[in-house]
């Protein structure tokens, strides 16, 4: 169980347009999702925390109006990545919480190029 | 300011000796600690947790302790195998019983040789 499905895996796109990524959790209900984004030989960095029917609470320095959240239900939360540019380009991953207890399930990550 | 430090970047390991992952905090509001596994361009994978309410804990290969008075926690794999080469991450968070944000320290990139 507790399995995270991220969509697409892979995404190049042109600068300036928009993409979204996609986090469901495939065998549980998520109430909490987080979205962190990872640079080469980091650490992961968390971006946003996300709660069913309510606004993300965006962590320090990220930009809300550039990284939109959305986690309408209780199984999906998409990350949409506006106005890309060359420096969004990163591995984005997904995780999400259950009710009881603290660990948090990712998803497989999403490797974004923007060209 | 980082709250979860893995001091060492990188770890080497003959094949069937013990591998000991090291990770210190600083804030004593932690009171659940998790490590994780990666491989390259995968998501993490959850491996082990500790209690701040306990001092070890034991899955198999995999043991945590915990030291609360140091800020210290280890992860202990023995015997060693291949199949854990990976970067291995300390994470922690402030809440111990829903799910809360979880701050991860930087990462120890474990290299088994045979």
């Amino acid at each position: 169980g507790a399995v995270v499905s991220q969509h697409p895996s892979r995404v190049i796109c042109k600068s300036g347009t928009s993409v979204k990524i996609e986090c469901r959790s495939l065998d549980f209900q998520a109430t909490t999702m987080f979205w962190y984004r990872q640079f080469p030989k980091q650490s992961l960095m968390l971006m946003a925390t996300s709660n069913e029917g309510s606004k993300a609470t965006y962590e320090q320095g990220v930009e809300k109006d550039k990284f939109l959240i959305n986690h309408a239900s209780l199984t999906l939360s998409t990350l949409t990545v506006t106005s890309a540019h060359p420096e969004d380009s990163s591995f984005y991953i997904c995780s999400a919480g259950r009710q009881a207890g603290v660990e948090q399930f990712f998803g497989p990550g999403t490797r974004l190029t923007v060209l | 300011d980082q709250q979860v430090k893995q001091n060492s970047p990188s770890l080497s390991v003959q094949e069937g000796r013990i591998s000991i992952l090291n990770c210190d905090y600083t804030n004593s509001m932690f009171d659940y600690f998790l490590w994780y596994k990666k491989y390259p361009a995968e998501g993490p994978t959850f491996l082990i947790s500790i209690s701040s309410i306990k001092d070890k804990n034991e899955d198999g290969r995999f043991t945590v302790f915990l030291n609360k008075s140091a800020k210290h926690l280890s992860l202990h794999i023995v015997p060693s195998q291949p199949g854990d080469s990976a970067v291995y991450f300390c994470a922690a968070s402030p809440v111990g019983s829903s799910a809360s944000k979880i701050i991860f320290g930087s990462g120890t990139r474990l290299s088994i040789r045979p």
